[in-house]
Parts: C-alpha cells; sequence; structure tokens
C-alpha cells in the first residue's frame, strides 16, 4: 500500500493568514493526488484534483502543487469557512489510501 | 445534480452482518466506480473498495476476507456488505462515485453512522 503522510496533523491559525499543508507518499504517484475538505457533521469536498488542478467551484484562494512524491495545499487568506479537517488521497494505484487528515482550527 | 443517499441499520451487535446499501440519483450507476469509504473514530478515512462496469469490483487488502459490493441497477442502488463485525468495525460509512479509474471522488453521500456494541 501506498502511505499518506500529512503534515502538520493539526494547525491553529487566524482568518486572513496563509496557511500550507503537506503530504508526502511513500512511492512515486505522479500526479494523482486529491485535496478533501471536510466540515463537522458534513462529507468530504473534492477541491483539488490531479496534484494541481481546483474542482468546479472552489475559491481561487485554494491551491494546489506538487508531483511525484511531494505535495502542498496552500489557503492564501483563510475565511472563516475554512476551518475544518483536509485530507489528501492518491488514487494512483490501489488500494486508495487517504493521509491522516489535518485538522485546522481557530487561533 | 447527482446525489448519494446511504441507508442501513445504525446498531450492530459484534459478528454480524452489516448491510448498507446507496441510492444514487441524478445519474445513471452503470458508467462509474462506485465506493464505499469509512471514517473510524479518531481515525483518517479508509477506502473500503468499489464496484464498477457491470459488476467487477476491487477490496482494501485490509478487509477483502470479510466485504463484497454489490450493484443492483434496476433500482440505481450498490450495498456494502461486511461480515464478522467488530467493535472495530465502528464507522461512518460513506457512500461515493468516482468518474472513472485514476478520477478523485466528485461525489459522495452524507454517511450513515453504525455503531458496533454488544
Amino acid at each position: 500500500d501506498i502511505q499518506m503522510t500529512q503534515s502538520p496533523s493539526s494547525l491553529s491559525a487566524s482568518v486572513g493568514d496563509r496557511v500550507t499543508i503537506t503530504c508526502r507518499a511513500s512511492q512515486d504517484i505522479d500526479i494523482w493526488l486529491a485535496w478533501y475538505q471536510q466540515t463537522p457533521g458534513k462529507a468530504p469536498k473534492c477541491l483539488i484534483y490531479a496534484a494541481i488542478n481546483p474542482q468546479s467551484g472552489v475559491p481561487s484562494r485554494f491551491s494546489g502543487s506538487g508531483s511525484g512524491t511531494d505535495f502542498t495545499l496552500t489557503i492564501s487568506s483563510l475565511q472563516p469557512e475554512d476551518f475544518a479537517i483536509y485530507y489528501c488521497q492518491q488514487y494512483s494505484s490501489l488500494p486508495i489510501t487517504f493521509g491522516q487528515g489535518t485538522r485546522l482550527e481557530i487561533k | 445534480q447527482v446525489q448519494l443517499q446511504e441507508s442501513g441499520p445504525g446498531l450492530m451487535k459484534p459478528s454480524e452482518t452489516l448491510s448498507l446499501s446507496c441510492t444514487v440519483s441524478g445519474d445513471s450507476i452503470t458508467p462509474y466506480y462506485w465506493n464505499w469509504i469509512r471514517r473510524r473514530p479518531g481515525k483518517g478515512l479508509e477506502w473500503i473498495g468499489y464496484i464498477y462496469y457491470g459488476g467487477r469490483t476491487n477490496y482494501n487488502p485490509s478487509l477483502e476476507s470479510r466485504v463484497t459490493i454489490s450493484q443492483d441497477t434496476s433500482t440505481n442502488q450498490f450495498s456494502l456488505k461486511l461480515v464478522s463485525l467488530t467493535a472495530a468495525d465502528t464507522a461512518v460509512y460513506y457512500c461515493a462515485r468516482m468518474y472513472g479509474y485514476n478520477y478523485p471522488i466528485d461525489y459522495w453521500g452524507q454517511g450513515r453512522l453504525v455503531t458496533v456494541s454488544s
């Protein structure tokens, strides 16, 4: 299985801050990485696919970068609705695997 | 707009068999990849498996011996069966769609909490 390691596991930040979350794959996954946002009681929502492509309707403050084994999700200016848990996911090979999640909290 | 809705019991006993269904509206289930994913308390998301293209399946090796995913195209539903439950299977279970292989998950159900307790 491909292991996905996110850092940090939790993060406190303020509205307006720039935030970066990283995800490392245990082997090369090319660009087959997605980022999801999950708010309490809701299903995850895809923000970024193929490492860098924003899903339709996702605000432009969300961006993704990376390829191979190292990936980054950046939120350029945090908004109140962005406080959530973020997951990376590889879909390069089976089994599909997720990172353990990054909890983004209000400072 | 594609919508998915899980249904099934919320409380199970150890050793029992869990059966969950996912009803899909807004599109046919025939052309896509239909997944089951769970989130256990205090843990991240875990992919259970998917069904696609006329009933072909792939499962997570960690659960493969206990899992069956099936579909019913006449009712536009797909289902999860998980046998020999233990407390470690307590989780929110999600059904979800992938457009195809090497695609991310684009639609999710709201999730169904299943608690396994004696």
